[in-house]
């Protein structure tokens, strides 16, 4: 059964420095995974998606990385702010056939101004 | 037009109570799915629409929890004789394309509080 870790639950770092949210998944047999962004009372936002066949994808300040064969995707957040303050949460696919989507429990990111 | 819309977003039940979720996704948007997100936990799966047709309903908790989508657009979850347990966030999800091969973009949720 695949299950999801995001370790730490929980950072806090101060504004403008750089971080890594990591995320590890027993089962490498993946089709892809997400990183996604959630505030207070909202939905989710996706912020990442790496295929299997991927290594890393990169949007602004953010960088995904996967490493299938060590079941570990990083997400790098670069110069941080305070509005990236927010839950991150990381999502495996198991196979292209799946309906399913498997997150973890998410790290609650707070940066200080 | 705009994002998926779920109503209400909060909704507080005595136990034994029956309560009924709506889901309005991304117009055409064929897949449409349903995910349960208890306090500091991910969201967990419970059950994917294409159109219509309910596909996969493997993470349904129990035969309480019942979802429809009738007319392959608004989509209801419905609990029956709601227990503690099920006091969480339902969120709801639409995609452009069938299964998650396509980005699914995800409503606000609705705060289900069973006392």
């Amino acid at each position: 059964k695949q299950e999801v870790t995001q370790i730490p639950a929980a950072l806090s770092v101060p504004e403008g420095e750089n971080l890594v949210l990591n995320c590890s998944f027993t089962d490498s047999a993946i089709y892809n995974l997400q990183w996604f962004r959630q505030d207070p009372g909202k939905g989710l936002t996706s912020l990442l998606l790496i295929q299997s066949s991927q290594r890393e994808q990169t949007s602004g300040r953010l960088n995904a990385s996967l490493d299938k064969s060590s079941g570990r995707s990083t997400l790098y957040i670069a110069a941080s702010q305070p509005g990236d303050s927010a839950t991150y949460l990381c999502a495996v696919r198991p196979d292209s056939s799946a309906s399913k989507i498997i997150f973890g429990s998410g790290t609650r990111l707070s940066i200080r101004p | 037009g705009a994002g998926v819309s779920q109503s209400p977003r909060y909704k507080v039940a005595k136990r034994g109570q029956d309560v009924a979720l709506r889901c309005d996704p991304i117009s055409g948007h064929v897949s449409l799915f349903w995910y349960q997100q208890a306090l500091g936990q991910g969201p967990e799966f419970l059950t994917y629409f294409q159109n219509e047709a309910q596909l996969d309903k493997s993470g349904l908790p129990s035969d309480r929890f019942f979802a429809e989508r009738p007319e392959g657009s608004v989509s209801t979850l419905k609990i029956q004789r709601t227990q503690q347990e099920d006091s969480a966030v339902y969120l709801c999800a639409s995609s452009s394309g069938l299964g998650v091969s396509y980005e699914q973009y995800f409503g606000p949720g609705t705060r289900l509080t069973v006392t």
